[in-house]
């Protein structure tokens, strides 16, 4: 149990294009999920905070109008990097929180590899 | 300013060998603390998680300890394996407010044969 998927798993673009990625928790119900981008050789960076049926919570320094989330169902999330450039480039992973497990932990998907051209 | 700091940065090891990896934070108030193994490209998985009140856990080869009066913990890992080559992040939550944790920056394990 307390699986995530994301999907795609990677993605090459242009630069100038957007990318929509996609977080499930396949079976559990996750009112909170986490978005997450990790350059290489670094620790994972928390980017914003998507709560179900409500805006995002984004960490000082993330643009939200360049990285839109949505969170319309307790099951998905979706993050939208908008016109892409290269220095977008990174893993961006998600996790979702399980309100009925104990200490809320936090399950991660496998991450999404976006290389911006 | 809530911080987790890891040592070593990165550690290279003969198959077969143990090692302990070191974490400390300053986390506070406590909630809980977790070890994860990253593979290369992959999401993290977690290992273990501890609260104030657990001293050790287990999960096969992997041992963590925790002592919370001096906010450090480690990881044990026997018996090593090539397998076992990867990031192991150390993380800790806060209590209360939005449960969101803070992540230390990993260290990179190599296991040689």
């Amino acid at each position: 149990g307390a699986v995530v998927s994301q999907h795609p798993s990677w993605v090459i673009c242009k630069s100038g294009t957007s990318v929509k990625i996609e977080c499930r928790s396949l079976d559990f119900q996750a009112t909170t999920m986490f978005w997450y981008r990790q350059f290489p050789k670094q620790s994972l960076m928390l980017m914003a905070t998507s709560n179900e049926g409500s805006k995002a919570t984004y960490e000082q320094g993330v643009e939200k109008d360049k990285f839109l989330i949505n969170h319309a169902s307790l099951t998905l999330s979706t993050l939208t990097v908008t016109s892409a450039h290269p220095e977008d480039s990174s893993f961006y992973i998600c996790s979702a929180r399980d309100i009925e497990r104990e200490n809320n932990e936090q399950f991660f998907g496998p991450g999404t590899r976006l290389t911006v051209l | 300013k809530n911080q987790v700091e890891q040592s070593p940065q990165s550690l290279i090891i003969l198959e077969g060998k143990n090692c302990t990896l070191q974490c400390n934070y300053t986390v506070s108030p406590f909630s809980n603390l977790r070890w994860y193994k990253q593979d290369t490209g992959r999401g993290p998985v977690s290992l273990t998680i501890m609260t104030f009140s657990e001293n050790t856990k287990s999960n096969g080869r992997y041992t963590a300890t925790l002592d919370a009066d001096t906010k450090q913990s480690s990881l044990h890992i026997t018996a090593s394996q090539l397998s076992d080559s990867a990031s192991y992040i150390c993380v800790v939550s806060a209590s209360g407010g939005s449960y969101i944790p803070t992540f230390g920056r990993g260290t990179s394990l190599i296991v040689h044969p």
